[in-house]
């Protein structure tokens, strides 16, 4: 059975820095991973999807990779803004499998 | 716009009266699905669906039901709701069930209360 673990679960970071997220999955043969933003009260925006073919994708300040050997990816945000503050999820979707595992976030407040 | 729409977005109900939560979705995607956030568990999906009258449940079916009549709805029933049904539920959906490599767009949410 995947399992999602995200660490850590908060993290608080000045204005300007550079950051990574991080997302681990137990099995490997995952079809994609998706890595999501949820802000208080709203629903999830989704950021990057990486296909199980891929080792990166980019959007903006955003860049995700993803590591299927090692179980691993990781979400980079360049020059954080205030705005950035939200909660992070990454979800994996496995092969032959319709649903999407969650982490359980990484909640993220940028310090201005 | 194309979005995914949830109703209503706050309810508190009591023990065992019937509710229907409704989704619809405006992009004509066939694939759509329930979850659940629960503090420290993250979001568990509860059942989905591949296309019209296609549904099969989740990881924590129990006390929910589905039906897929049209391609743009996907309600949530809960029959007797009880106190472990409080939750907040995610109804979201994308094209193309089966090899699909398009992300999944969600709803705003319902915070159900069942007292």
């Amino acid at each position: 059975k995947q399992e999602v673990t995200q660490i850590p679960a908060a993290l608080s970071v000045p204005e300007g820095e550079n950051l990574v997220l991080n997302c681990s999955f137990t099995d490997s043969a995952i079809y994609n991973l998706q890595w999501f933003r949820q802000d208080p009260g709203k629903g999830l925006t989704s950021l990057l999807l990486i296909q199980s073919s891929q080792r990166e994708q980019t959007s903006g300040r955003l860049n995700a990779s993803l590591d299927k050997s090692s179980g691993r990816s990781t979400l980079y945000i360049a020059a954080s803004q205030p705005g950035d503050s939200a909660t992070y999820l990454c979800a994996v979707r496995d092969f032959g499998n319709e649903k999407l595992t969650f982490g359980t976030g990484t909640r993220l407040t940028i310090i201005p | 716009e194309a979005q995914v729409t949830q109703n209503p977005r706050y309810l508190i109900t009591v023990t065992g009266k019937k509710l229907t939560v409704t989704c619809s979705q405006n992009m004509n995607h066939e694939y759509m699905s329930w979850y659940r956030q629960d503090p420290g568990l993250g979001l568990r999906q509860i059942y989905y669906s591949m296309n019209v009258e296609v549904t099969d449940k989740g990881d924590v079916p129990e006390g929910y039901k589905v039906s897929r009549k049209e391609k743009r709805n996907f309600p949530l029933i809960l029959e007797s709701p009880s106190p472990n049904q409080t939750s907040l539920y995610f109804c979201a959906s994308r094209p193309q069930a089966i090899y699909s490599n398009q992300p999944q767009h969600f709803g705003d949410g319902t915070r159900l209360s069942i007292l």
